[in-house]
């Protein structure tokens, strides 16, 4: 079955420590991105990849980074800058006008 | 700037009742409408979507209405099951691009059996 896979589901931090959360996609999308997902609030965007080797920032990419070297893969790091890095992290990826498929999220905590 | 919001943060149905979830925005430009269900725990799930040309569109047990002159979004599910309890969003792309997706906070929906 094509789909996207996020991994870990949970993950647990040190403050202070950098986290990579990995997303992976066997749909041939070319379009990938990663969004934030805080109790009562809507999903926001952190960076999106419209092609392998490029990648632009969203709404709040501060603290964050992002590499695109596989069109298949759209890992997230998760930096010591970030202030409020707990979180649920949701990956998502799409073919031009077409509906974002979503992976299954991994929630991080950092204590 | 543009914003996308929900008229009840929260919607509890008896099993079998139809329900509607809206969705107010306020970009008239937005030319793309979607609808996802996202279940506790997991990602959103893609329901249905709508283009600005288009008034309602019809999915199985959904239907999205769209009313450009009050700038109204619905979703209205049919004989509502247990299955059907989730958070749902409306989202909204404008400026004719695929990526820039504007996600309300979401409506909380109960099925009581």
């Amino acid at each position: 079955d094509g789909g996207i896979t996020q991994s870990p589901k949970y993950l647990f931090r040190k403050e202070g420590q950098n986290v990579t959360l990995s997303c992976e996609q066997n749909l041939n999308h070319d379009a990938m991105y990663w969004y934030r997902q805080d109790p009562g609030q809507g999903l926001r965007l952190i960076y999106y990849s419209q092609i392998v080797n490029d990648f632009q920032k969203g709404d709040i990419a501060e603290g964050y980074s992002v590499s695109r070297e596989k069109k298949e893969s759209f890992p997230l790091t998760v930096t010591s800058a970030q202030k409020n890095p707990t979180a649920f992290y949701l990956c998502a990826s799409n073919t031009r006008w077409s509906p974002l498929h979503f992976g299954n999220g991994t929630r991080l905590t950092v204590t | 700037g543009e914003s996308v919001g929900l008229h009840l943060p929260t919607l509890s149905v008896q099993e079998g009742d139809n329900s509607i979830i809206n969705c107010a925005y306020s970009n008239s430009a937005s030319d793309y409408f979607i609808w996802y269900k996202q279940e506790s725990g997991k990602g959103p799930q893609f329901i249905i979507d709508i283009r600005s040309n288009m008034d309602k569109r019809q999915g199985q047990r959904v239907t999205v209405l769209l009313n450009k002159t009050v700038k109204h979004l619905s979703l209205q599910i049919a004989a509502t099951q247990p299955g059907d309890s989730a958070v749902y969003f409306c989202a909204e792309v404008s400026g004719g691009s695929n990526y820039k997706l504007t996600f309300g906070k979401g409506t909380l929906l109960t099925v009581n059996p």
